[in-house]
């Protein structure tokens, strides 16, 4: 079965910890990305990475890490720098250079930081 | 700037159309997506518009003017399980980021 897997759907930590919230893809897709998704608010994306070994800030990268070490893997770090890392966070998979470069949803972990 | 505005509720009749509008400005645009998503789950890809013009999908179609910066999302033949929110995104020409919407969050009642 080809998808995008997030791990754990349901994920509590105190404050001060950082989390690290795992995607992977066996799609085969070049390009991942993470977005955040809160109430009220459309998906705000904080970082992407278009190939191995490399990746770029989105637009709310600030208190986050990424690395991208293997094609299908892409894990988010949400520090303790991050001042509000309760969300629900979405990793999101496309090919490059196809017609549409549509983005492929995984199902998403919410985080919840007491 | 980047912009894109959407109803943030819309409620229907089971059996009815419905139509969700959604207008753009974006500094450069190379196509517009739709999603839909049931509450606490992922978006799942619904269509793809990059010229003007309508594109059918079963019950669903979108439309896409590009010179109006307008889209539309038309539901037919609703049924309850086409409660969800439906996500509007645009993707920069520019950067090659989708820009989303805050969603249209449906309700189909019987």
């Amino acid at each position: 079965d080809g998808g995008i897997t997030q791990s754990p759907k349901y994920l509590f930590r105190k404050e001060g910890q950082n989390v690290t919230l795992s995607c992977e893809q066996n799609l085969n897709h070049d390009a991942m990305y993470w977005y955040r998704q809160d109430p009220g608010q459309g998906l705000r994306l904080i970082y992407y990475s278009q190939i191995v070994n490399d990746f770029q800030k989105g637009d709310i990268a600030e208190g986050y890490s990424v690395s991208r070490e293997k094609k299908e893997s892409f894990p988010l770090t949400v520090t303790s720098a991050q001042k509000n890392p309760t969300a629900f966070y979405l990793c999101a998979s496309s090919i490059l250079a196809g017609p549409t470069d549509t983005q492929y949803f995984g199902p998403g972990t919410r985080l919840t930081v007491l | 700037g980047q912009n894109i505005d959407q109803p943030t509720e819309m409620t229907a009749t089971e059996g009815a159309i419905v139509q969700i509008n959604c207008t753009y400005q974006t500094s450069g645009f190379n196509g517009l997506f739709w999603y839909q998503q049931h509450a606490g789950e992922a978006p799942t890809f619904l269509s793809y518009n990059v010229l003007d013009g309508l594109e059918e999908k079963g019950r669903f179609s979108s439309f896409l003017s590009r010179s109006k910066g307008y889209s539309y999302l038309l539901l037919k033949e609703l049924q309850m399980k086409d409660s969800a929110s439906y996500l509007c995104a645009v993707r920069d020409h520019n950067t090659d980021k989708l820009i989303f919407g805050t969603g249209t969050r449906l309700q189909v009642f019987p």
